[in-house]
This record gives structure tokens, sequence and C-alpha cells, in this order.
């Protein structure tokens, strides 16, 4: 398997464009989960889904950040409008179901610049 | 607070030198502990998994929980220039199954 796949791996856009990253879980995993990574707050849970449900958004900063899950094998995660403070590595990440089964699979990342 | 709290580092040691990494915590509802590592524009990967208070060894790795003192740590012996990385402990509880808290990471070389 190719592990978590991310696209794009770089994106740089302009303040008030719309942003999506994309993720390919690992086939079979039930479970995925969008992250955030800054330098100042760390790695941040932002959004999860079981079985392409939305189970927890909670960690959605914004109105502006929607996250969609249509099918097993891919996810978006939206920005609209961006701003630079939305600047970060973005981390998709999978996990099969089981119980004591916490190891998350981390995709290489989508490191986003918004000027 | 936050709740995990973690020295960022950088943290830089010889080759060959013992390591300490320690994270601690302010959620006694913490059940579940481990430790990512993240090399330079990767993401993280799992090293250690814990579920109780205690050691757990693997090879140069040593995951140590101390519950009572909401504390625990990682220690790599003998270690390598390849260990160079940032280390992330992240811990969950029984009920919040799925939602993994991350610490902020330290970041640590090993210079040869």
């Amino acid at each position: 398997d190719a592990g978590v796949i991310q696209s794009p791996r770089h994106e740089v856009t302009e303040m008030g464009q719309e942003v999506t990253l994309r993720c390919k879980p690992i086939s079979g995993h039930d479970y995925l989960f969008w992250y955030r990574q800054t330098m100042m707050r760390g790695l941040e849970l932002l959004i999860y889904f079981n079985n392409n449900v939305p189970i927890d958004d909670s960690g959605m900063p914004e109105d502006r950040f929607s996250a969609k899950m249509p099918n097993a094998s891919f996810s978006t995660l939206k920005i609209q409008p961006s701003e630079p403070r939305d600047s970060a590595v973005y981390f998709c990440a999978s996990r099969p179901t089981g119980q004591g089964n916490t190891e998350a699979f981390f995709g290489q990342g989508t490191r986003l610049t918004v000027v | 607070q936050k709740e995990v709290e973690q020295d960022p580092g950088p943290l830089s040691v010889p080759e060959g030198a013992i390591v300490s990494l320690n994270c601690t915590y302010s959620n006694s509802a913490f059940q579940y502990f481990m430790w990512y590592r993240q090399y330079s524009r990767k993401g993280p990967e799992l090293l250690m998994y814990t579920y109780s208070s205690g050691n757990k060894e693997d090879g140069r790795f040593t995951a140590q929980v101390d519950k009572s003192s909401k504390y625990i740590s990682l220690f790599i012996r003998d270690s390598q220039p390849s260990d160079s990385a940032t280390y992330l402990c992240a811990m969950g509880t029984k009920t919040s199954y799925d939602k993994v808290i991350f610490g902020p990471g330290t970041s640590l070389s090993v210079i040869p």
C-alpha cells in the first residue's frame, strides 16, 4: 500500500482565494483525520470521520473551513476564503477500527502558504 | 494550562548519548500514551504505544509512564544521527478514544 496520499504537497495562494486540500486514506481504514500543524500551536485535530461520516468537527477553527468525505477513498478540506493565518502544514491521517488500535498513519502533509 | 506540555528544545546531543524526552499532562482521564517521531517535512509516525503505568521497551527505545505524576518519558539509548527528528507525545482517553491530543514536540539533533 502506498500509504496516505495527500495533494498538493505545497500550495501558495493569495488571501481570499479558495483552497482545497485532498487526501486518499489507506484502503480499509475506517477513520480519517485532518490535522493542522504550526510552530505556535503544534499539531491540532481539526475534524475526523468514521465510515465517511463526520464525527467531531469541534477543532475546525471557523466557518471558512469545511471538510467532506464523499467515499471511503477520498476526503477534502476546503478553506474559503483563505487568510494568511491559515498558513500551516495540513496533515491527513487514517486508522483502522479495532480496540486498542490507536496508530494513525499520516500522509506527507500539504504545506499551505497564504500571502 | 495546556492539556499536554512538552519542552520544545531544541535538544542537541553527541552520538551515543542517552536521550530523555518528557511530557506532562493535566487530564487524569488520559489512559493511553504514544510517542510519535517526525522527520523534517514528513508526517509523524508512531514509535511507541503504552496503555498503563510502568516501562515498555523496544530496542533502543523505552517509554515510561507515571500516571500518579501525570508524566511520561521516552528514553533513547545509544542515540544515532538517524534519531534526529521531532518527537511528539500523544495521549487519549477511553471515552474519547479517537481524539488523540498531541504535545507540541521536542526537536532532537544527534551530532556525529
